[in-house]
């Protein structure tokens, strides 16, 4: 089926260990953008890109990094990880600038840093 | 910049009784609002979208919303609802930075 794939869904890192979570999406996209959700505060946006090798930062940037070497990938980069990091990790796309035809989420990774 | 309210983290309600989920917006532009709805473990699903005309829109399952633009309100209303719409709604709003600003989200617990 069409729509946002995330990997991996559930993972455990030790403080200080990296990861990269992976998203890619098979609609042809141009926009992707990544949130992460905590309990009781919404979703926060951290970067987001609109095309292949244009990437932005969102809210909540710092401790993380993304590329975007292509249109259907996007992959969040978590560089030396942190308990403040544990969180439900979201992708999502859209079709065109701005939001108006909604975005497509894909089903989240949860990541625990202890 | 935007910014979107939602005053009630947890809605409690009986099924097959009608539900209202508050939702306030703040923006010096003009904006396009959206409900999305969030079921346990899952990923974000678009329930509906106003983006101009008709004030009323209608969604899935059976959901709609109202765009007061004097309020600065866009509530989403159910007539009558089912367990299964037990879920985590999120309003969310985009205008002049072409991105999604959500809210916390506002739990709907149905009760048999």
């Amino acid at each position: 089926n069409a729509g946002v794939t995330q990997t991996p869904k559930f993972r455990i890192l030790k403080i200080g260990q990296s990861m990269t979570l992976q998203c890619a999406q098979d609609m042809n996209h141009n926009y992707m953008y990544w949130y992460r959700q905590d309990p009781g505060m919404g979703l926060k946006l951290i970067y987001y890109s609109v095309g292949a090798g244009i990437t932005d930062k969102g809210e909540v940037p710092n401790g993380y990094n993304v590329s975007r070497s292509t249109t259907e990938d996007f992959p969040l980069r978590l560089e030396l990880a942190a308990p403040s990091q544990t969180s439900v990790y979201f992708c999502a796309s859209s079709y065109s600038r701005g939001s108006n035809y909604g975005y497509t989420f894909g089903s989240g990774t949860r990541l625990t840093v202890v | 910049a935007q910014s979107v309210t939602q005053l009630d983290s947890q809605v409690p309600v009986f099924e097959e009784a009608p539900v209202e989920l508050r939702c306030n917006y703040s923006s010096s532009v003009s904006v396009y609002l959206f409900w999305y709805v969030q079921y346990p473990n899952q990923g974000l699903q678009l329930l509906l979208k106003y983006l101009s005309g008709s004030t009323l829109v209608k969604g899935i399952n059976g959901f709609e919303a109202e765009f007061n633009k004097s309020q600065t309100s866009f509530h989403l209303r159910k007539p009558s609802v089912h367990i299964s719409d037990t879920a985590e709604y999120f309003c969310a709003v985009s205008g002049a930075t072409n991105k999604l600003i959500f809210g916390t989200g506002t739990l709907l617990a149905v009760q048999p």
